[in-house]
Formats: C-alpha cells, structure tokens, sequence
C-alpha cells in the first residue's frame, strides 16, 4: 500500500517570505499527485495535480506553484506568501481501489 | 464528476448507528460513490467505496439506493472516535480521475 510523506507538520511564516512544502510517495511509482489546501472551517480545495515528471496542472490561479522534479516527489512553493495563503495543505497519491491516499498535512499560518 | 449534497452537520448517541445520507442525483453509470472522513488537523482517510451493490468492510456499510441518486453511509456503533467530517464523493474509476471534495457533513458523536 501507498504511504505518503509530508513535512513539515506545523508552519508559521511571515507575510512576503518564500515557502517551499514536500510531499514524498512510498509503495508506488509513477503516481498521479495532488496538492489540496483546506482553510478553517471550509472543504478541500484541488490546487494542482501531476500525472508524470514536470507534468503540472494548476485547477485555480493563486500565489502558489507546484513541481515534480522526482517521480514521487512533489513540492508545492511560493516566492512571496500572503495572509491568504493560510490554510492545511495536504498531498494526495490516486490508488486504483481506494480512490486517494493522503498524507497527514501541514497546517501553514501566515503571519 | 456528479455533484453532492449532505446535511451540514448530525449528532448521533455513542454506541447507536450512525446514518449518513448523501444526494447525487446526476450520477452517471460509470461514476463510484467514495466516502472519506476527516479528522481534526488529519488527512482524509478512506472509508469505503461502491457502484450499485450495497458494500460493507470492517469500518462502515454503503447503501446504494436502486436508481443510485443517494446513498447512505452506516457506522453500525458509533463511537466518540468517529466524530469527523465525512465527505461523499463521486467520481469515475481510474487513476487519472481527481477527486472534488465539497464541505461534508459533521458527525459528532456524543457520550
């Protein structure tokens, strides 16, 4: 089974500064990989997937980037964070059974 | 993928069932019904997935109704542990197919 790798758990970054979040895949390869972001209170928001090496697809324009320079490897960055940028931002690998595979999130407050 | 619609929040007494409605009247013939829960500041965790036929596993029994427009989600003996969010989520088969999470119902199970 899939076993995905986040880190880090808990982030506080200050407002302009750069951030740079990783996602690693155990017990696969070549999976599809998703970066969601969830803010307090509200549902899981698709901010990008990749279905290969440097393949990324963004679902909505933000601050935010996403790169995959590793086959189970994927970064989600920012050059400049905004308070908006709050939020739990959590990986996913597709699995053919059980639809997705999370990992455990990293909670990032913008201060 | 087919739109969902669940009851913003429920309560359900520790030790009774716990029944989760879930509405996707525009499903189409080759879209899977997924459940997921989340539990505070985790990743959403797989709970069980089906087609037409009812399906049940150690954690949970999915009920499809006849014209697959609604299902229900059934924890047979709610516990304090299962207090979570819990998403409904249909979607097409395949790897290649990302999931779209909407605000979920909140389960709080009550001593």
């Amino acid at each position: 089974s899939q076993t995905i790798h986040q880190w880090p758990a808990t982030l506080v970054q200050p407002v302009g500064s750069p951030l740079s979040l990783e996602c690693t895949v155990e017990g696969t390869s070549n999976p599809n990989l998703y970066w969601y972001r969830q803010a307090a209170g509200r549902g899981l928001q698709l901010l990008f997937y990749s279905v290969g090496i440097g393949q990324i697809s963004s679902e909505v324009p933000q601050n935010l980037s996403a790169s995959r320079p590793q086959d189970r490897q994927f970064i989600l960055s920012s050059k400049k964070l905004l308070l908006s940028d709050s939020g739990f931002y959590l990986c996913a690998s597709a699995t053919e059974y059980y639809g997705y595979t999370f990992g455990s999130g990293t909670r990032l407050t913008v201060v | 993928d087919a739109k969902t619609t669940q009851p913003t929040s429920m309560d359900c007494a520790e030790g009774r069932a716990a029944n989760l409605p879930c509405n996707h009247s525009t499903i189409s013939g080759n879209e899977y019904v997924y459940w997921y829960r989340q539990i505070h500041s985790q990743g959403p965790q797989y709970i069980i997935h089906g087609l037409k036929n009812n399906e049940t596993n150690e954690m949970a029994s999915l009920i499809i109704t006849e014209d697959r427009k609604s299902s229900t989600l059934i924890l047979p003996h709610a516990t304090l542990r299962d207090t979570a969010v819990y998403y409904c989520i249909v979607r097409v088969a395949g790897t290649g197919n990302q999931f779209y999470f909407g605000t979920g119902t909140s389960l709080t199970v009550i001593p």
